[in-house]
């Protein structure tokens, strides 16, 4: 079974500050690894996404992400964080089969102070 | 453009009447899925379905049902809703690709309050 821990459910940042949202997860098989950003009333938007090759992924609005197999991690970070970046952010862990459900972490909603 | 749709986007209902919320897609795509989104929770799996006529149940799929009888179409049905089943509800769909993860797309959300 595999499973997504998101650390911190409220993060909140200062304009222009680097932005860490925390993710590991645990997964017997090789993982496919995303973020998605939900902005508000609005629905699920993939940010970036892990499968093979490279572990730093590049995203939409200047997010990246690193996997980190020996952490079992795949933060995501921004180097510096816009008023716009406000939203929740959720991780989620899937196999390499590509078929199987999404299991998603229980979100980081980033609040971003002027 | 490509969509996925859900109808209504709002409902206040009462318990025990039967309800359906409605999911369609343009995108010609195989798979499509429903969840319910509650706050520090995230999102938890409904029902899925890889194609027409093929279904499964998702992490928390008590109290809901759902069918595909055409491709674009996945409604999901609350035969005798419960005010624990008052949540946000997301449809989501996707190509299916062997050996792939294909980016999900999520429809704009339902939130329902069951009285």
């Amino acid at each position: 079974a595999q499973s997504v821990t998101q650390l911190g459910s409220h993060v909140s940042v200062s304009e222009g500050a680097l932005v860490l949202l925390r993710c590991n997860y645990s997964s017997s098989v090789p993982p496919y690894l995303f973020w998605y950003v939900q902005y508000p009333n609005q629905g699920l938007q993939l940010l970036l996404k892990y499968t093979t090759g490279a572990t730093l992924v590049k995203g939409i609005n200047g997010f990246e992400a690193e996997f980190k197999k020996s952490e079992t991690s795949f933060h995501l970070t921004k180097p510096s964080a816009h008023m716009s970046d406000a939203a929740e952010y959720f991780c989620a862990v899937s196999d390499f089969s590509g078929n199987t459900p999404l299991v998603f972490g229980k979100g980081t909603r980033l609040s971003v102070i002027a | 453009e490509a969509q996925v749709t859900q109808n209504p986007r709002y409902l206040i209902t009462v318990t025990g009447k039967k309800l359906t919320v409605t999911c369609s897609q343009n995108m010609n795509h195989e798979y499509m899925s429903w969840y319910r989104q509650d706050p520090g929770l995230g999102l938890r799996q409904i029902y899925y379905s890889m194609n027409v006529e093929v279904t499964d149940k998702g992490d928390v799929p008590e109290g809901y049902k759902v069918s595909r009888k055409e491709k674009r179409n996945f409604p999901l049905i609350l035969e005798s809703p419960s005010p624990n089943q008052t949540s946000l509800y997301f449809c989501a769909t996707k190509r299916l690709t062997s050996g792939s993860h294909n980016e999900q797309f999520f429809g704009p959300g339902t939130r329902l309050t069951v009285l």
